[in-house]
């Protein structure tokens, strides 16, 4: 059974550049979230889906998009990037339907840098 | 506010020492979850247990075992006999409407 397959694995981008980072889940998976994780501040929630809506938002401002498609892969955006943004991105598929509270399986992450 | 405190950031053994990793959590929520992840250097998390706030019960796999005490909202995690493998980044995460992480702690096992 495949895992949760980020794509891309690394990246780098300059200032004031957009990203798409991609999120396929494991298959049967409903639920895609989103988390962002840098040296001072950790592992931050960024947003979940489940069939194709936002169900959670965390506390990140507007440049940080994300959608789910129908075959429940799921994309993040980042417009406008600023140098902060350098973070290992985790995409962490469930199977479970009610609020998210079953075992999420995590991809190794896109790790994005930003100059 | 939800908030998990993982007060170790660091914390070195020797093998076949017994380590225990402390989580305290901070909710309102009477209903939520509780998990414990390993992150080795390869950056994947690995999810190790889940709990409910309905469940004290304590878990025993194998080497690890699992405290959850609700008087105390401390939910540690104990390691016997560690290994070198065991070497990771640990977090003790919270799940109420969204999952929140406590900042982790590095545990390195020495041969």
């Amino acid at each position: 059974k495949a895992g949760v397959t980020q794509t891309p694995r690394y990246l780098i981008k300059t200032r004031g550049q957009q990203v798409t980072l991609s999120c396929s889940p494991i298959s049967g998976h409903r639920s895609v979230s989103w988390y962002q994780q840098t040296p001072g501040q950790g592992l931050q929630f960024l947003f979940e889906y489940f069939s194709e809506t936002q169900r959670n938002k965390g506390n990140f401002p507007g440049r940080f998009s994300g959608r789910q498609f129908s075959n429940s892969r799921s994309e993040m955006n980042v417009s406008t990037l600023e140098l902060g943004d350098s973070a290992l991105y985790l995409c962490a598929s469930s199977l479970d339907a009610r609020g998210g509270i079953g075992e999420l399986f995590f991809g190794e992450g896109s790790r994005l840098t930003v100059l | 506010a939800q908030k998990v405190t993982q007060a170790q950031t660091e914390i070195s053994v020797v093998e076949k020492e017994d380590v225990t990793l402390d989580c305290v959590y901070e909710t309102r929520d009477t209903t939520y979850y509780l998990f414990w992840y390993k992150q080795p250097p390869s950056g994947e998390l690995v999810f190790l247990i889940r709990r409910n706030s309905f469940d004290e019960q304590n878990e025993i796999s194998g080497r690890y075992s699992w405290n959850f005490q609700k008087s105390t909202s401390s939910f540690n995690f104990t390691i016997t006999a560690s290994q070198v493998v065991d070497s990771a980044v640990y977090f003790c995460a919270l799940r109420t409407n969204d999952m929140r992480f406590g900042a982790g702690t590095r545990l390195t096992v020495k041969p």
